[in-house]
């Protein structure tokens, strides 16, 4: 089944407490992103990946890094979570050609303390 | 800046009426734009899309959008609500190909009333 995963799906968490959320596809997709989720924002993106080791800034990437070493992983690095970045995390992907949907994973929600 | 306004945060409706759920957006160029629906504890699912052409486009489990340009809307319509669709809907603009941003509006949440 084509599908995205993340892992884990619930995080709870203390400041400072560097946490690594994972993302995988099994779709061949060149094209990952992470956004974040809040009430009465929508999502908002936090980084992207064009293809392996191409990667940049979203719309909010203060706290965040990423890494694309392989294909079908693109995990999402917190190296000193905050309270702030308690939140709804989706990970997405899609293949690199012009008009082609992103395809959303289940979400990991995070709290930190 | 692109934008997406929901202007409907809840909705209720009884099972069997006809639904309609509004988006406005801002974008500066050519709108690519999608509805997404997110059912409790569950990710993003894509219901239907506009890129171009036809201005009403049909999608999955009996949804339809009408795409009018002269309105910045792109309003997600179904004829006969069943239960199951209750759920949270994401109107969303960007573009489909760079960094391939979305922006989603806040999002309607649809109640189904029996």
């Amino acid at each position: 089944e084509a599908q995205v995963t993340q892992n884990p799906r619930y995080l709870i968490t203390v400041t400072g407490k560097k946490l690594t959320v994972t993302c995988s596809q099994n779709m061949n997709h060149e094209y990952m992103s992470w956004y974040r989720q809040d009430p009465g924002l929508g999502l908002r993106q936090i980084y992207y990946s064009m293809n392996v080791e191409v990667t940049d800034k979203g719309d909010v990437p203060e706290g965040y890094k990423v890494s694309r070493k392989e294909k079908r992983n693109f995990p999402l690095i917190l190296e000193s979570p905050s309270p702030n970045q308690t939140s709804l995390y989706f990970c997405a992907s899609s293949r690199a050609g012009t008009e082609e949907t992103q395809y959303f994973g289940p979400g990991t929600r995070l709290l930190v303390l | 800046a692109q934008s997406v306004t929901q202007p409907d945060i809840h909705i209720t409706v009884s099972e069997g009426a006809s639904l309609e759920l509004r988006c406005n957006y801002s974008y500066g160029a050519t709108p690519y734009l999608f509805w997404y629906v997110q059912s409790p504890g569950q990710g993003l699912q894509l219901l239907l899309k506009y890129f171009s052409g036809d201005t009403l486009v049909q999608g999955i489990k009996g949804f339809e959008a009408e795409f009018k340009r002269s309105q910045s809307s792109f309003n997600l319509r179904k004829p006969s609500v069943h239960w199951s669709d209750a759920a949270e809907y994401f109107c969303a603009v960007g573009a489909v190909t760079g960094r391939r941003a979305l922006t989603f509006g806040s999002g309607t949440r649809l109640q189904v009333q029996p």
